[in-house]
């Protein structure tokens, strides 16, 4: 079974600072996807960023950004010129055979 | 753009009561999902369905039924609802078509209370 560790259940940065969330992965499989979903607190999960594991260049979209360390198993977030909307609770999440595995979480809260 | 809905933001039962919460998708989405999301737990898988009349037990099942007789409808049913099932519950589905991108697509969620 797959198994998602977000270690840090809390993060409190200043506004336009950049901020990285941690996550890690364990599984044996050798093609997947990874995502990370952000929760803000009208509660929509909405998709951030998505990694197919078999390519080794790092997802980008906008502000957010992947670190993808296949071989470590990690795969973290990056938040560059972090917004007070960014505000939320941050989901990495590991799908294999369509099914979605979910850390637990890391509140992410953006401070003017 | 895709769209998720769910029959009720928030809802509050007595223990003992049969409960229904619905969802639909508007993108003809084979696969759906029903989760529950606690404080601290992060989101765990009670059913998933590949398509209609088909249903596969999540990490979390028990206490929990599912029906799809519909494409773009899938009922999570508490046939007997207890104040452990207090939680916020939500709905997902995902295209598995070539094209796919994988993604699930969640519904703004059902916050169920109860009592």
């Amino acid at each position: 079974a797959q198994t998602v560790t977000q270690s840090q259940p809390e993060m409190s940065v200043q506004e336009a600072e950049t901020v990285t969330l941690s996550c890690t992965y364990d599984t044996s499989e050798n093609n997947y996807y990874l995502f990370w979903y952000k929760q803000p607190p009208s509660r929509q999960m909405i998709l951030v960023i998505r990694q197919e594991a078999y390519k080794q260049q790092n997802a980008t979209e906008n502000r957010f950004s992947v670190n993808f360390q296949k071989a470590a198993k990690s795969f973290s977030l990056k938040i560059s010129d972090s917004q007070l909307g960014d505000t939320a609770m941050y989901f990495c999440a590991f799908m294999k055979h369509e099914v979605l595995t979910f850390g637990k979480g890391t509140h992410l809260i953006i401070q003017p | 753009d895709v769209k998720v809905t769910q029959s009720s933001r928030y809802l509050v039962k007595r223990t003992g009561e049969k409960v229904f919460l619905e969802c639909v998708q508007d993108m003809d989405h084979e696969n759906m999902f029903w989760y529950r999301q606690d404080p601290g737990l992060g989101l765990r898988l009670i059913y998933f369905s590949y398509d209609v009349k088909m249903k596969e037990k999540g990490d979390i099942p028990e206490g929990y039924s599912v029906s799809r007789e519909k494409k773009e409808r899938f009922s999570l049913i508490l046939e007997s609802a207890s104040t452990n099932q207090t939680s916020m519950y939500l709905c997902a589905s995902r295209d598995s078509g070539r094209a796919s991108t994988d993604t699930q697509y969640f519904g703004p969620g059902t916050r169920l209370t109860v009592l």
